[in-house]
């Protein structure tokens, strides 16, 4: 299956900055994911990531605030500007491991974000 | 749409004791469904899945689940619980979209 390399870890951001998570994979990927699991929460997805074209968005998510790029089939960044707290999350980049169904979807180890 | 219930978002056993962990999901097409676990501090990891074909799947550590279509459910079980396998458990569906859609989660606590 393939592998992420998520970064960073984690990282503790002052409000109002804008903090930009990356997302390499080993392989070339399709579709990309980017997931949001706000503390104690389930995930829930913010947009996918296809490579060449935009970013298709959730609703309850936009393009203003979660800005992502695609620049090519191994990676993938993602924004979070103009932080507040409640933006305090672990976010989450998943790829699926093959045009169709048969490995899934690999996960990312996460980005935990705390917004001072 | 799609949707998964994951019924008790808080399930404690004993270690050695079986394991059940509820999922029932809601589809207009044949359903594609994982379990994942996420243990502290850490992404996700796929236990196994239903995609086609035998509707009994093993997964890893010893997990497993059962697609029963009839009931709408895809529950995860293991006979014997270990220490190690306390964790956060999700289930989720596959939309029309290849996008997946999670349950609430549940938090497996094993005592010892």
């Amino acid at each position: 299956s393939a592998v992420i390399s998520q970064k960073p870890s984690r990282d503790i951001c002052q409000r109002g900055t804008s903090l930009t998570i990356q997302c390499q994979v080993d392989s070339q990927v399709t579709m990309m994911f980017w997931y949001r699991q706000q503390p104690g929460q389930s995930l829930t997805l913010i947009a996918t990531a296809n490579q060449g074209s935009e970013a298709t968005y959730e609703s309850g998510f936009v393009i203003d605030k979660f800005p992502i790029s695609r620049p090519n089939l191994t990676f993938s960044t993602l924004t979070v500007s103009n932080m507040s707290p409640e933006d305090s999350s672990i976010y989450l980049c998943s790829v699926e491991d093959q045009a169709g169904l048969s490995l899934g979807y690999t996960f990312g180890s996460g980005t935990r974000l705390t917004v001072v | 749409a799609q949707s998964v219930t994951q019924l008790g978002s808080h399930v404690s056993v004993s270690e050695g004791a079986l394991v059940l962990l509820r999922c029932n999901y809601s589809s207009s097409v044949p359903p594609y469904l994982f379990w994942y676990v996420q243990y502290p501090n850490q992404g996700l990891q796929l236990l196994l899945k239903y995609t086609t074909g035998a509707t009994l799947v093993k997964g890893i550590n010893g997990f497993e689940a059962e697609f029963k279509k009839s009931e709408t459910s895809f529950h995860l079980t293991k006979p014997s619980a270990h220490m190690s396998d306390a964790a956060e458990y999700f289930c989720a569906v596959m939309d029309s979209s290849y996008k997946l859609i999670f349950g609430s989660g549940t938090r497996l606590l094993v005592r010892p």
